[in-house]
């Protein structure tokens, strides 16, 4: 089955510096990579995802980035704001309807 | 709006009990999914279904089981809780796109 890793585990910046989640992932039959943010007690939330005919998406300072042939997949996070802070989690399935694989998460801590 | 609800959002049980986690959705998906969520392992499948009548077993599905008699609910049932089961349990649903997650329920098996 699908087996995702994620690096790093913690992941520390000073506020307007970026930051860089990479994941990679095992089946090459996966075709749907979500990022997912969670704050301290609260639900995830989706914040990003890409297709795998697509090799970049961005949305204003969250960009993530597939390489299929590598597969792994990065999410990149420019002009890092406090509210930032909180545990990232990337994601891989065949498709947007069936079962997400999970990273172990990243908790990012935006230093004021 | 739409929405996904979880209950209890919090409970404390004993080990051997039977306990049943209820999920709802408003969104009309024929998607739901159940995940636990562990310090150091991540959110974890645990079972999901396709649609009414439809259940199937993830990762971590023993001692745990689902039924999906409508469309709006899949009850998680823990049929003899264990202290492994000690989490925080979410329910997810989706139409073809992004999963949506519910507010979660701590479980605390004592």
């Amino acid at each position: 089955g699908e087996n995702v890793e994620q690096h790093p585990s913690t992941l520390s910046v000073q506020e307007g510096d970026s930051a860089v989640i990479k994941c990679t992932y095992s089946d090459s039959a996966s075709n749907y990579f979500p990022w997912y943010k969670q704050e301290l007690g609260k639900r995830p939330q989706l914040i990003i995802d890409i297709r795998s005919n697509v090799g970049e998406k961005k949305d204003q300072r969250i960009a993530v980035t597939l390489n299929k042939t590598a597969k792994h997949f990065s999410l990149h996070i420019t002009e890092t704001q406090p509210e930032d802070s909180a545990v990232y989690f990337c994601a891989a399935s065949k498709s947007g309807n069936t079962p997400l694989v999970f990273g172990k998460g990243t908790r990012l801590s935006v230093i004021a | 709006d739409a929405e996904i609800t979880q209950s209890p959002r919090h409970k404390i049980t004993e080990t051997g009990r039977q306990v049943t986690l209820a999920c709802h959705q408003t969104w009309n998906h024929n998607n739901m999914f159940w995940y636990r969520q562990d310090l150091g392992h991540g959110l974890r499948l645990i079972h999901y279904s396709y649609g009414v009548q439809d259940t199937n077993k993830g990762e971590v599905s023993d001692g745990y089981s689902v039924s999906r008699s409508n469309t709006e609910d899949l009850p998680l049932t823990l049929e003899s809780a264990a202290s492994s089961q000690t989490s925080v349990y979410f329910c997810a649903s989706s139409d073809v796109g992004e999963q949506f997650f519910g507010p979660g329920t701590r479980l605390t098996v004592l």
